[in-house]
């Protein structure tokens, strides 16, 4: 079966530090990938998706970046954090091609301070 | 691009009436409308979906009905429980992109 692993589960980071969140899946090949970021009391928020190695789309203009360096690694970063990026980011999965159902990991709190 | 609205964003229920959850969308080209279950602290779960070739769905206590010609699809929970309080989220899928909705908080009431 199929697991999607995120971490850490929790950070807290100072104003200007650097990010780095890791998300693998396991159990499925050449999955599309894609990050959320869900603030407090609010919907989710499409940053990224991937559906290839190196094959990246950003929906939104931010300080964040993506990358995917294997198959089933989608890693989500910053070179400066903004107070503004505090939230709750999630990493999802889906089949390419095939069925549409898309499956979230457990996500990672992120407070910037 | 697709634009998806939830409604209501709040909903108490008393434990074994009904619940309801509508959602509208904008893009005709949408054809895939998953829903998600969210408890506090853990990313979405699917609990149930429904692609575009089919009105309706239903999955024991929980149902999602689809008006393409509207462009609106809704959750049915019947004979809620406790357990079924958490934030409920839908969604329309387009190629590789998934829109969600704003989330409803539901809260069942013992």
């Amino acid at each position: 079966s199929q697991t999607i692993h995120q971490w850490p589960a929790t950070l807290v980071q100072p104003v200007g530090s650097p990010l780095s969140l890791e998300c693998t899946v396991e159990g499925t090949s050449n999955p599309n990938l894609y990050w959320y970021r869900q603030a407090a009391g609010r919907g989710l928020q499409l940053l990224f998706y991937s559906v290839g190695i190196g094959q990246i789309s950003s929906e939104v203009p931010q300080n964040l970046s993506a990358s995917r360096p294997q198959d089933r690694q989608f890693i989500l970063s910053s070179k400066k954090l903004l107070l503004s990026d505090s939230g709750f980011y999630l990493c999802a999965w889906s089949v390419s091609p095939g069925s549409k159902t898309q499956y979230f990991g457990p996500g990672t709190r992120l407070l910037v301070l | 691009g697709e634009n998806v609205e939830q409604h209501p964003s709040t909903l108490s229920v008393q434990e074994g009436d009904s619940a309801v959850i509508k959602c509208t969308y904008s893009d005709s080209a949408s054809n895939y409308f998953p829903w998600y279950k969210q408890e506090l602290g853990k990313g979405p779960q699917l609990i149930i979906d429904i692609r575009s070739n089919v009105g309706e769905k239903k999955d024991q206590r929980i149902a999602v009905t689809l008006n393409k010609t509207a462009k609106h699809f809704s959750l049915h929970i019947t004979e809620t429980q406790p357990e079924d309080s958490a934030v409920y989220f839908c969604a329309a899928n387009t190629g590789n992109q998934f829109y969600f909705g704003t989330g409803t908080s539901l809260t069942v009431i013992p």
